[in-house]
């Protein structure tokens, strides 16, 4: 089955660390850009996060740019989210977004997982 | 980083109706807007890319059109099931990826 499973969220004192896992199955992970993409219902749906096929092009939202970082593991087909320096801000619904092309300028998320959530409080 | 304005934010219609939506950018993004429809609980589902191509097993009721900073959804008739919340997203190459705000399409 193709689908993205997320991982890792919870609740979390503001200015603490968190990580969030996205598994990926069904398609060839490393063929595809990954992005990060989270919700709130004041916010609405923001981009936090993007990186590319092979990990050689990474890019951040402003709001979060020195305070998150993304990588992914082909081997394991698995994206991650290293959140640091949480605010109460950062509390939203997470998504991992499979992008429909290599680079993170692709920009079509094609499949989205679940979500998980963080709470920052 | 370019906005993306989308009207109306709420729209009540009834089964069977022609429903457009419109996105409004902030800069010319050419093609580069995609159309979504996330319903309670459930994460977005892709339906128009590249701001006219139907995504892949999407029916034929949906459509998108426009370029440069104006753009239209349409639903030609609406199902029970299309009643959603509908998104727009640019993702030109000089600006981080942006939505609009959502239109949120109830029953009447």
């Amino acid at each position: 089955e193709v689908q993205l499973v997320e991982s890792g969220g919870g609740l979390v004192q503001p200015g603490t660390s968190l990580r969030l896992s996205c598994a990926a199955s069904g398609f060839r992970f490393d063929d595809y850009a990954m992005h990060w993409v989270r919700q709130t219902p004041g916010k609405g749906l923001e981009w936090v996060s993007g990186i590319s096929w092979n990990s050689g092009h990474i890019d951040y939202a402003d709001s979060v740019k020195g305070r998150f970082t993304i990588s992914r593991d082909n081997a394991r087909n698995s994206l991650y989210l290293e959140m640091n320096s949480l605010r109460t801000e950062d509390m939203a619904l997470y998504y991992c977004a499979k992008d429909s092309r290599p680079s993170i300028r692709g920009g079509v998320f094609d499949l989205w997982g679940q979500g998980t959530l963080v709470t920052v409080s | 980083d370019i906005q993306m304005t989308q009207s109306p934010s709420s729209l009540s219609a009834s089964v069977g109706d022609r429903v457009t939506i419109t996105c409004q950018a902030t800069q010319d993004i050419s093609t580069s807007l995609n159309w979504y429809q996330q319903k309670p609980g459930k994460a977005p589902k892709l339906l128009i890319y590249d701001a006219s191509n139907l995504q892949t097993g999407v029916p034929a009721r949906f459509s998108g059109s426009g370029s440069g900073t104006e753009f239209t959804f349409t639903i030609s008739s609406l199902q029970p099931e299309d009643f959603a919340t509908y998104y727009c997203q640019q993702y030109d190459w000089l600006s981080p990826i942006t939505f609009g705000q959502g239109t949120r399409l109830e029953i009447q």
